[in-house]
């Protein structure tokens, strides 16, 4: 089975930085996504991590750590337009298994 | 048509009707999906196919079926509609074998009364 947890939501300020966790629980693993989703639109990809480490990809970066079951988020510099549902999303077999997911909401 | 089409993008729905969402690409994607967003639970998969003329059961297939007749194509299908499946339904593709990310349809809101 699947276990994917992540906080339901988080607020921060303009301009200030946050990190969403995830922690997994998966019968197989080949690589953990995150996408974006704003409210009453379709999710959009913004990273893939397979390996151990970190991916930095413009104001967003994304960890993660096999060993543990882990990865987060890195939202730099946020903006108001940042505001938004962030899922976490596990490669099982080629299938994607997503977390609830998080609601960002950045305030002025 | 660019990416993935979804139709219809909303519907009311008696409970007890038979219902057809409809999704098409047109990436040549091998592989397709069906979603459901519910608030609270995130998108779990219903059923897939990894290229047309197989399908397979997700998470939550019961009350679901779908066919695979071409590699465009991958109509969900509610037999019976219940309120329960009052939901967002999200078409997705992807290439299958590989890991890629998945490009998703706008969504289609189902009510059922």
């Amino acid at each position: 089975g699947q276990n994917i947890d992540q906080p339901t939501e988080m607020t921060a300020t303009e301009g200030a930085i946050v990190q969403i966790n995830c922690t997994y629980q998966t019968s197989g693993f080949n690589g953990l996504f995150w996408y974006q989703q704003h409210a009453g639109e379709a999710p959009t990809f913004l990273s893939y991590n397979v390996l151990d480490g970190l991916e930095e990809k413009g104001r967003f970066s994304s960890f993660l750590s096999r060993s543990k079951g882990y990865s987060y988020l890195l939202l730099k510099e946020l903006q108001m337009k940042d505001s938004a549902s962030y899922l976490c999303a596990v490669d099982n077999d080629y299938k994607l298994s997503f977390g609830a997911g998080t609601t960002v909401t950045v305030r002025a | 048509i660019a990416g993935i089409t979804q139709a219809p993008t909303s519907q009311i729905l008696a409970a007890g009707r038979r219902m057809t969402l409809r999704c098409t690409q047109d990436m040549r994607h091998n592989a397709m999906y069906w979603y459901r967003q519910d608030l609270g639970l995130g998108l779990r998969l219903i059923h897939y196919s990894n290229t047309a003329g197989t399908t397979g059961k997700g998470e939550v297939p019961d009350g679901y079926s779908v066919s695979r007749a071409n590699t465009d194509d991958f109509p969900l299908t509610l037999a019976s509609a219940v309120p329960s499946q009052t939901s967002v339904y999200f078409c997705a593709s992807s290439e299958a074998g590989e890991t890629g990310e998945l490009f998703f349809g706008e969504g289609s809101r189902l009510t059922v009364l």
